[in-house]
């Protein structure tokens, strides 16, 4: 089995519509982080989390929030969703011994 | 603000034909530079760390090294398999463990 995981792996929405993405771990990690990855513009960080009380914005936050259930899990909402958030979007962890990143498989989600 | 280009954006590559691909940096302090693959669709796969100048690290047939300013990712004798994009990212010490990512390089080899 995968240690990152994201449901839904693909998904189309309408303007407006309230979406949310989730990501889960089995990697015993602290850290999870979303990004979103757009042609051109590369990964860019969007929330990070150190533990479930600890929520910080990255670069891009505006237009999203996030929910940290339970350390393995980690959510990505977008409230409203609008067409310039279509893009791929990945969840990754890092644990607290190094300082690498792994990615989850993504989801590629287009909001029409 | 930490920076990184990567050149070029893209290389075609005939099976065999070894080349290298650049990560130039600029960043407050180093706590490590990494380097991803990429294959279409999926998620970046971490392949190596980096932590100071002089440091080299190997992997089937690639090879990181890393100077004060930039790392090169060679390629030796690559295979059609090893088409893909490749990311370079860096960690700063006060950077609260983020990475800020170049934008790659896409790697195509042909048979």
């Amino acid at each position: 089995d995968a240690d990152v995981t994201q449901t839904p792996r693909n998904r189309i929405t309408k303007t407006g519509k309230r979406i949310m993405l989730e990501c889960s771990q089995t990697k015993g990690h602290d850290r999870m982080y979303w990004y979103r990855q757009d042609p051109g513009l590369g990964l860019r960080l969007i929330y990070y989390s150190f533990d479930v009380k600890d929520i910080n914005k990255g670069e891009i936050s505006d237009g999203y929030s996030v929910s940290r259930q339970a350390q393995a899990k980690f959510s990505l909402s977008l409230e409203s969703a609008i067409p310039n958030q279509t893009a791929l979007y990945f969840c990754a962890t890092g644990g607290t011994a190094f300082y690498e990143q792994y990615f989850g498989p993504g989801t590629r989600l287009t909001v029409t | 603000e930490d920076q990184v280009t990567q050149s070029p954006e893209a290389l075609r590559l005939q099976e065999g034909e070894s080349s290298s691909l650049n990560c130039s940096y600029t960043v407050s302090g180093l706590r490590g530079l990494f380097w991803y693959r990429q294959d279409p669709g999926k998620g970046p796969e971490f392949l190596f760390t980096l932590y100071s100048a002089g440091e080299e690290k190997e992997k089937e047939r690639l090879k990181a090294t890393l100077t004060k300013k930039e790392s090169f990712l060679h390629i030796t004798a690559p295979k059609p398999e090893d088409s893909a994009t490749y990311l370079c990212a860096v960690q700063a010490p006060d950077s609260n463990y983020k990475l800020t990512f170049g934008k790659g390089t896409l790697l195509t080899v042909n048979p």
